[in-house]
Parts: structure tokens; sequence; C-alpha cells
């Protein structure tokens, strides 16, 4: 079945330091990838995503490249703002054998807190 | 357009008892999604519908009930709640779930205490 693994949590960074969040996945075929946020109090965002593999996905500073041979999806950021502080989820959502609907299946998140 | 929005935002039930939480979306979406989030696990799926008139379950079903009322609106309904079933729960919406590249939209969340 599907799977998802992040970095264990919680990072805290200062403001301005290079992020990184390690994702890994197992899938059957070829799933999509995506990053979501979530800004305390709310509900899940999606930060970037992307639908085959050496694709990259940006949005807002963050990135993310698929890379099908490492099964990895790590999300990085240059320089992180205060602002960012947020809960990231990494997930995949999978077609194989046509029975998945678009499910999405989630990583446990990682906490980041960023400190001016 | 608001989205998918969420009711309530919090409750506190007593074990045994029952309630339902309600979600609409306005973005004229096909398919909607039930999900909880608890620390460490990430989300969970529990139910989804696939289309106006369908459900179907997830990971995680067991204890939950759904109805797709309409096109805009997909609720969940604990029958005798649990302890175990204090949660967060998401709603989430994507115009159609045949389609996996699709982003899903999510609502603000319940927050859900089971004593």
């Amino acid at each position: 079945g599907n799977s998802v693994t992040q970095m264990e949590g919680p990072v805290t960074l200062s403001e301005e330091a290079f992020l990184t969040i390690n994702c890994t996945y197992t899938a059957t075929g070829y799933p999509s990838l995506f990053w979501y946020v979530q800004y305390p109090g709310e509900g899940l965002q999606l930060l970037l995503k992307a639908t085959k593999a050496d694709d990259k996905g940006s949005n807002k500073g963050f990135e993310a490249t698929y890379r099908k041979e490492t099964t990895s999806f790590h999300l990085e950021k240059g320089s992180v703002q205060v602002s960012d502080s947020a809960v990231y989820f990494c997930a995949l959502s999978n077609n194989a054998g046509g029975t998945s609907y678009g499910k999405l299946t989630f990583g446990q998140g990682t906490i980041l807190t960023v400190h001016p | 357009n608001a989205g998918v929005t969420q009711t309530p935002k919090f409750q506190v039930l007593k074990t045994g008892q029952s309630m339902t939480l309600q979600c609409a979306q306005d973005m004229n979406h096909n398919s909607m999604y039930w999900y909880r989030q608890d620390p460490g696990m990430g989300l969970r799926l529990i139910y989804y519908s696939a289309s106006e008139g369908t459900t179907d379950k997830g990971e995680v079903p067991n204890g939950y009930n759904v109805s797709r009322l309409n096109k805009r609106e997909f609720s969940l309904r604990l029958e005798s709640a649990a302890p175990s079933q204090t949660s967060v729960y998401f709603c989430a919406s994507s115009p159609n779930t045949r389609i996996f590249q699709e982003t899903q939209y999510f609502g603000p969340g319940t927050r859900l205490l089971v004593l």
C-alpha cells in the first residue's frame, strides 16, 4: 500500500535560516506528491505539488523536487520567516489499479517554529 | 465564496452521546472527504464521496457514518461517541476524484472532545 514518512519534528529555526523537511514515500505506479501547510488554528492548504518524476513544485519561496529514484519529495526554503511557522504535511495520491480515487495518504506532519 | 465550511468549530460530548458534524462546499466540487487528525499520525481518511449519491469507506471508518445530502453537503455522524474519537475532524473537497493529481480544499476543522 501507500505510505509517507516525514522527518521527525519539531523543527526550530532562526529567521533567515535554511529549511529542509525530508519526505519519502512508498507507492506503486506513479503517484502525485503534495506538500500541505497548516497554520495555527486553520485547516490545511496546498503549498505545492508535483505530478511526475523530476517535476519541481514551488510556491512562496518553498521548493520540492519529485525524485523517483530515491522516492523522495523533500521540502526546502532558502530563508525562512517567522510567518512560516506552521505544520507541514507531505502527502501522495495514487491511482494505481484505478481504485484510489484521489484519496490522499499523509505523513505525520512536521511542526516548524521560526524565531526572530 | 466561502470554500469549505464546517460546523461546529468545537464540541464536547459524553461517552455514548451522538452528534453530526456538518460540512458544506460552494465550489461545485464533485468529491468530498472526511479526515481525522491525531497527534503524530497525520490525517487519516474516514469516509469519502466520489460523487453525489455515493459514499465509500476510507482507512478508519469504524464508529462513523456519513451522508452525502446533496452535491454541496457531506455530513459525518458519530452514533455512540467514544473517547478514542477525540480528535480534530477535517472535511475536504476536490473537483473530480478520478483526476488524482487534483488539489483538495480543506475546511477549518471541528475539534471534538469525548469525555
